[in-house]
């Protein structure tokens, strides 16, 4: 799986948009970005997918660069719950259940 | 449904002893994997099972055995514990391994200390 690249922290406003950037240069034509998020002391929680096309559920969007090297995850609106470390992930779609976690972004929602 | 369940929540161990964790899950999930997580750091695949009878390794498995007798088990056994054993232990499935639709799920952990 590609090695993926992100910031070790950020802080965030309630209420605004929180911005989380993701690195992956090397990703390949068949390997999809994940994204999970880990509230504390919690198993990590899915949150979104994508290929090539950006993407929107509930939770979040995810905004995939043209050349895919690089996407940011979307939280619109965050709230303090939403404080936890994200993972941004890239994995080939026949990967199995073998997710390869890096040290992901802690995000801090301040009031 | 209650998901993925594991148990204990805590452990203590002293050097030497075994124990077995056990994960469950009742939403008919083919994969199961289980993960450590040491302090400060991302998760560590240990082991994966992609069936019931079919498990393989993965990128932490020594000082840990996993069975699959079951689709709804997968329990994970240290055989002689060692204080760099001490982590954080989540347990996973999902559906399928295949395809974009691959979310997976995972349990509330099982904090081990290994004296």
């Amino acid at each position: 799986d590609a090695k993926t690249t992100q910031p070790p922290s950020m802080d965030c406003a309630e209420g605004r948009a929180a911005n989380l950037p993701c690195n992956h240069s090397t990703i390949s034509g068949n390997e999809y970005v994940y994204w999970y998020r880990q509230i504390h002391s919690q198993g990590p929680q899915y949150i979104i997918h994508g290929l090539k096309n950006n993407e929107t559920n509930e939770m979040a969007s995810l905004i995939i660069t043209e050349d895919r090297k690089s996407s940011t995850l979307i939280l619109p609106h965050a709230t303090l719950r939403d404080t936890a470390v994200y993972y941004c992930i890239v994995r080939v779609e026949a990967a199995g259940n073998k997710l390869t976690f890096g040290g992901g972004t802690r995000v801090l929602v301040k009031p | 449904n209650a998901g993925v369940t594991q148990t204990p929540k805590f452990q203590v161990l002293k050097t030497g002893q075994s124990m077995t964790l056990q994960c469950a899950q009742d939403m008919n999930h083919e994969y199961m994997s289980w993960y450590r997580q040491d302090p400060g750091m991302g998760l560590r695949l240990i082991h994966y099972s992609v069936g019931a009878g079919i498990t393989d390794q993965g990128e932490v498995p020594n000082g840990y055995n996993v069975s699959r007798s079951t689709t709804e088990d997968f329990p994970l056994r240290l055989l002689s514990a060692a204080p760099s054993q001490t982590s954080v232990y989540f347990c996973a499935s999902s559906y399928s391994g295949t395809g974009d639709t691959d979310t997976q799920y995972f349990g509330p952990g099982t904090r081990l200390t290994v004296l």
